[in-house]
Formats: C-alpha cells, structure tokens, sequence
C-alpha cells in the first residue's frame, strides 16, 4: 500500500544529542514537509522540499536540519542547538505543491521527548 | 502573512446532530486553498475536504460540507449526523498561492477539539 512511513514512533533524547528522525514516502510525490505540533496547538512548518537535493526553511527551523538525497526520504534531525524539541513530529507529502487540489497526505508521526 | 484563525477551543455536539467549526483567514492572494483535517486521540492527521478560492460552490463530501463565505473569509466545517468516532481535533489550514519560493505549504489554525455525546 502507498504511504508514509514515520520512524520510531517514540524517541527518547538526552540533553545534548542530535537525533533523526525518518520519514520515507512511496507516492512518488515530489514535496514533503516537516511539522513540529505541541500539545493542544497547531502545527507548526520545520522545512520543506519541492524537489530532491534542494529545501527550505519553515516557519520554526532553528535547531533543525534535513537532506533530501532522494525523492523518498525526507530525515529530519533534531540538534543540541534546538532548546525545547520535546513535540510531536509529523511529516507530510504532497504531488505538485500549490496546484489546485493537491492535499498533503501525512505519516503516523514521531512523538520526541528530551529526557 | 497567511493566518488561520480558529475562536472554538472546543465544541460539543450530541450524537446525530449537527455540528459547525469555525474558521476565518486572512490573506493578500487572490489564489489560494483551504482545507479541514481531522486528528483523532492516535495523531495521525486524516485529510477531510478541500475548498479552492475559485471554485464556485461549497464544498462537499459525504457527511462534511464547507461554508465558504469568501468576503467574510470564512470556511467554516459542517459536519452533519455526527457519529461517537467524530470526537476529534479539527484543524482548518490554508495553503500558499501557487508561485515563489513558499507556493504549497500550508499555515494551520490552533484547532477546535470535537466532543460528541451518545
């Protein structure tokens, strides 16, 4: 079945650590997107990507990093640098971004918490 | 700026009625697109219907149907027959105009969490 996968589901950080999270999609969509939701709020943009090897920042991008080396994988990395990453991290594709309907389909999510 | 604005933290509605989320948005581009996803207890977001700025009637699907009044830039969600597996967070987004450097990603509201008595 076409999806998007989120790995792990629950990730514990200490103080300190970059982690990453992965995100891999089987849609052939061309963007994916990062989005970091705290509790009881909206989501907020991380980075997004049109295309492979090119991407840019969101909203709330500090402290945060990806790569997109291939059409499927979308990595997000959470750094030391970043001072409250504990969130839930969903990640999202869509097929040709900001053509008409085109929604954006979402992964199960990656639920971080600094330790 | 884009900006989604959603005033109901919370709504209850009793089960087999109807229920409506508000949503209001603010924006400077005369193309644009909302949409309404839905985000039960698992967190998942489940995609629930889609309004473009130039499509000329409401939108539809199923038991959910959107209010677009485009001079007060409002999309508010209409969700009839409510059924036990509604209860849920309802989020309201808006996606960039086509073109430029942000074309295609989408500002979201605070959300409007949905309670449906039996």
């Amino acid at each position: 079945d076409g999806g998007i996968t989120q790995s792990p589901k629950y990730l514990f950080r200490k103080e300190g650590q970059n982690v990453t999270l992965s995100c891999e999609q089987n849609l052939n969509h061309d963007a994916m997107y990062w989005y970091r939701q705290d509790p009881g709020q909206g989501l907020r943009l991380i980075y997004y990507s049109q295309i492979v090897n090119d991407f840019q920042k969101g909203d709330i991008a500090e402290g945060y990093s990806v790569s997109r080396e291939k059409k499927e994988s979308f990595p997000l990395t959470v750094t030391s640098a970043q001072k409250n990453p504990t969130a839930f991290y969903l990640c999202a594709s869509s097929q040709s971004p900001g053509q008409g309907y085109n929604e954006q389909f979402f992964g199960p999510g990656t639920r971080l918490t600094v330790l | 700026a884009q900006k989604i604005t959603q005033t109901q933290p919370g709504m209850f509605v009793q089960e087999k009625e109807a229920v409506t989320l508000d949503c209001t948005y603010d924006t400077s581009d005369p193309s644009y697109g909302l949409f309404w996803y839905k985000q039960p207890s698992s967190g998942e977001m489940i995609f629930l219907i889609y309004q473009g700025s130039y499509d000329q009637q409401n939108a539809t699907e199923g038991r959910y149907s959107l209010n677009f009044q485009k001079a007060r830039k409002s999309a508010n969600l209409v969700i009839s027959a409510s059924q036990l597996g509604d209860s849920a967070m309802y989020f309201c987004a808006m996606r960039d105009a086509a073109g430029g450097t942000s074309y295609g990603k989408l500002t979201f509201g605070q959300g409007t969490i949905l309670t449906v008595h039996p």
